[in-house]
């Protein structure tokens, strides 16, 4: 089975902080995507990553940014923490086969 | 309006069949999906059905796909309250974007 490995399940970061949120899969899929999920609002797509180093803004790009150095690992930034920043965040991979994703447990950020 | 809309709470009897709706706006929809999120976790894939196909069965699980509606519904038979989760439907179109839509989701409450 593909496995989504989100490195924390819950952070607390103080407003201003530089944050990084690391995912890492083991599938060899090319394409990998970031998404914030908040009540009422269901899930958001922040950014996505279709091959090694190369990225593309979704929906609400404004204060992240991404890096993917590697195929396995598609990391989150955010660059100055902010309050309307916390949120569950969820890390996915994509089977081109079927089209179906693979999501990360969610690491659950509270900035303070 | 949203693409894919799910009611947003549905609450049933422990034993009971519960029916999950969902509509979308494009008929060239290619692959239909149902995710299960836990609380607390990321979400699953459950079960998806090809836009040729009109019902899909997998144990507990129906998905029926009306494509002259474009609705889809996901039918657990003997709900439990293992079942109790928040359920995404989500379409992926065909052509341009491979990333899916997905709805707000639904929060099944199963109760005794």
């Amino acid at each position: 089975d593909v496995k989504v490995t989100q490195s924390s399940r819950y952070l607390v970061k103080r407003t201003g902080e530089k944050v990084f949120l690391e995912c890492v899969q083991d599938m060899d899929h090319e394409n990998m995507f970031w998404y914030r999920q908040d009540p009422g609002l269901g899930l958001r797509l922040i950014y996505f990553s279709y091959d090694v180093k190369m990225k593309e803004k979704g929906d609400i790009p404004e204060g992240y940014s991404v890096s993917r150095e590697k195929k396995e690992r598609f990391s989150l930034i955010l660059e100055s923490a902010s309050t309307n920043q916390t949120s569950m965040y969820l890390c996915a991979s994509w089977n081109s086969r079927d089209g179906s994703y693979t999501f990360g447990s969610g690491t659950r950020l509270t900035v303070v | 309006g949203e693409d894919v809309e799910q009611s947003l709470f549905l609450s049933v009897r422990e034993g009971d069949s519960s029916v999950i709706n969902c509509t979308y706006t494009d008929s060239s929809s290619t692959y239909l999906y149902w995710y299960k999120q836990e609380p607390g976790a990321g979400l699953q894939l459950l079960t998806y059905i090809f836009s040729n196909m009109d019902m899909k069965q997998d144990q507990r699980l129906t998905v029926l796909l009306n494509k002259k509606d474009k609705h889809l519904s996901l039918r657990i038979a003997d709900t439990q309250t293992g079942d109790s989760a928040i359920y995404f439907c989500a379409e992926k179109r065909r052509g341009g974007s491979y990333i899916p839509t997905f709805g707000r989701g639904t929060s099944l409450i199963v109760h005794p």
